[in-house]
């Protein structure tokens, strides 16, 4: 099982927010950053935040990441049916000496 | 405009060997790290190894180690995945990324992914 923690779904209206938490340790998240990609089904993932709170050229404002101690966060505001997709946090685990992927959250327009 | 292909996915028994390639266009090559990120069917995603843009650090997921070797060729802008003693849970989708060049002073392993190709199918059944 991984080491970086995200509840297997979350889901909200069009136009609601939604945040996506991702839980890990010191020999990761506390100490390295976070990146956050979009998985739509069917494709290949995409880097949506980088650096903890960084967007890719392209990415839409709509999307946010935060981090704080050991655990890091994804928001979608306005929520669209487009973003109906499997999202996962990533860090490098220096006990590991690997780049590790969150367990990935299934996100759901209602 | 950044393109990756990935190639050499097949069927293959238990034991047996495969190399996969990542064919790299758009971009100077030889300046970017490179990973292999496989899913598993149904399943999440899992970071398999990475490589620096000279090819002098190469870095392993436990679960391969000693059995994968990650290596590119600069001439070809190529990357390549050798995979020995092939196993039923190596069963996947194994997806080449480009890793960033930022944000500086960070480990290339520990940068994001910003491009991906469409994934190359292994299964390994007999």
């Amino acid at each position: 099982q991984s080491v970086l923690t995200q509840p297997p779904s979350a889901s909200g209206t069009p136009g609601q927010r939604v945040t996506i938490s991702c839980s890990g340790s010191t020999s990761n998240i506390g100490s390295k950053i976070v990146n956050w990609y979009q998985q739509l089904p069917g494709t290949a993932p995409k880097l949506l935040i980088y650096s903890n709170d960084q967007r890719p050229s392209g990415v839409p404002d709509r999307f946010s990441g935060s981090k704080s101690g050991t655990s890091a966060s994804l928001a979608i505001s306005g929520l669209q049916s487009e973003d109906e997709a499997d999202y996962y946090c990533a860090a490098w685990d220096d006990s590991l000496s690997a780049y590790v992927f969150g367990t990935g959250t299934k996100v759901t327009v209602l | 405009e950044v393109q990756l292909l990935e190639s050499g996915g097949n069927l293959i028994q238990p034991g047996g060997s495969l190399r996969l390639s990542c064919a790299a266009s758009g971009f100077t090559f030889s300046g970017y790290g490179m990973s292999w990120v496989r899913q598993a069917p149904g399943k999440g995603l899992e970071w398999v190894s990475a490589i620096s843009g000279s090819g002098g650090s190469t870095y392993y997921a436990d679960s391969v180690k000693g059995r994968f070797t990650i290596s590119r060729d600069n001439s070809k802008n190529t990357l390549y995945l050798q995979m020995n003693s092939l196993r039923a849970e190596d069963t996947a989708v194994y997806y080449c990324g480009r890793k960033q060049d930022r944000p500086p002073g960070i480990a290339v392993a520990a940068r994001g992914d910003d491009y991906w190709g469409q994934g190359t199918l292994v299964i390994v059944s007999s």
